[in-house]
């Protein structure tokens, strides 16, 4: 069974810097999808940035771009130019590709990040 | 824009009631979700329907159950709600906008069970 882990349950970052949050995983499949989703205090959950695993250029949207290292199993997660709405709780998440499991995502814990002024 | 809504935002039942948590989307989907949220555990799953009528039990499905009589509305029930059973409960919908399929989530019902 596939499991996703995210090791570090708070981190912190000062306004305008980079952060960087960990997620790993296991799977025996070859092909699969990995999201990061957000969940702002006000709990709408929203998809922050996707990869496809059989695509070897990392994923990037604006200021959030990934790290993809399939062969470690891991997809860790890169704010730049921190912002006070990146406050959050992030969660990194696994989906088997098309035809397996209806599309069920496996989450991670979770990773609270706080920005500091 | 796909746009999934749930019934409460905010849920107060006592032990023993039957609970209904209602879940609309709006784009015909097919792929509908209910999932609990706890700190320090992150998502599981509960229950998903993959069509109308047709439903398959997650990873933590005991003391709930569902129903999906129509395509656009995926219900939880609490048969008899338990104080264990207090949680943050989400719903999602599996849909295309563009690229790959990809969940989108309600806002939320923060369940309280006193």
């Amino acid at each position: 069974a596939q499991t996703v882990t995210q090791s570090q349950p708070e981190m912190s970052v000062q306004e305008a810097e980079t952060v960087t949050l960990s997620c790993t995983y296991d799977t025996s499949e070859s092909d699969y999808y990995l999201f990061w989703y957000k969940q702002p205090p006000s709990r709408q959950m929203i998809l922050v940035i996707r990869q496809e695993a059989y695509k070897q250029q990392n994923a990037t949207e604006n200021r959030f771009s990934v790290n993809f290292q399939k062969a470690a199993k891991s997809f860790s997660l890169k704010i730049s130019d921190s912002q006070l709405g990146d406050a959050a709780m992030y969660f990194c998440a696994y989906r088997s590709p098309p035809g397996g499991s209806q599309g069920n995502l496996i989450f991670g814990k979770g990773t609270k990040l706080s920005v500091k002024p | 824009d796909v746009k999934v809504t749930q019934s409460s935002r905010y849920l107060v039942k006592r032990t023993g009631e039957k609970v209904f948590l209602e879940c609309v989307q709006d784009m015909d989907h097919e792929n509908m979700f209910w999932y609990r949220q706890d700190p320090g555990l992150g998502l599981r799953l509960i229950y998903f329907s993959y069509d109308v009528k047709m439903k398959e039990k997650g990873d933590i499905p005991e003391g709930y159950s569902v129903s999906r009589e129509k395509k656009e509305r995926f219900s939880l029930i609490l048969e008899s709600a338990s104080t264990n059973q207090t949680s943050m409960y989400l719903c999602a919908t599996l849909a295309r906008a563009s690229g790959p399929y990809e969940q989108y989530f309600g806002p939320g019902t923060r369940l309280t069970v006193t």
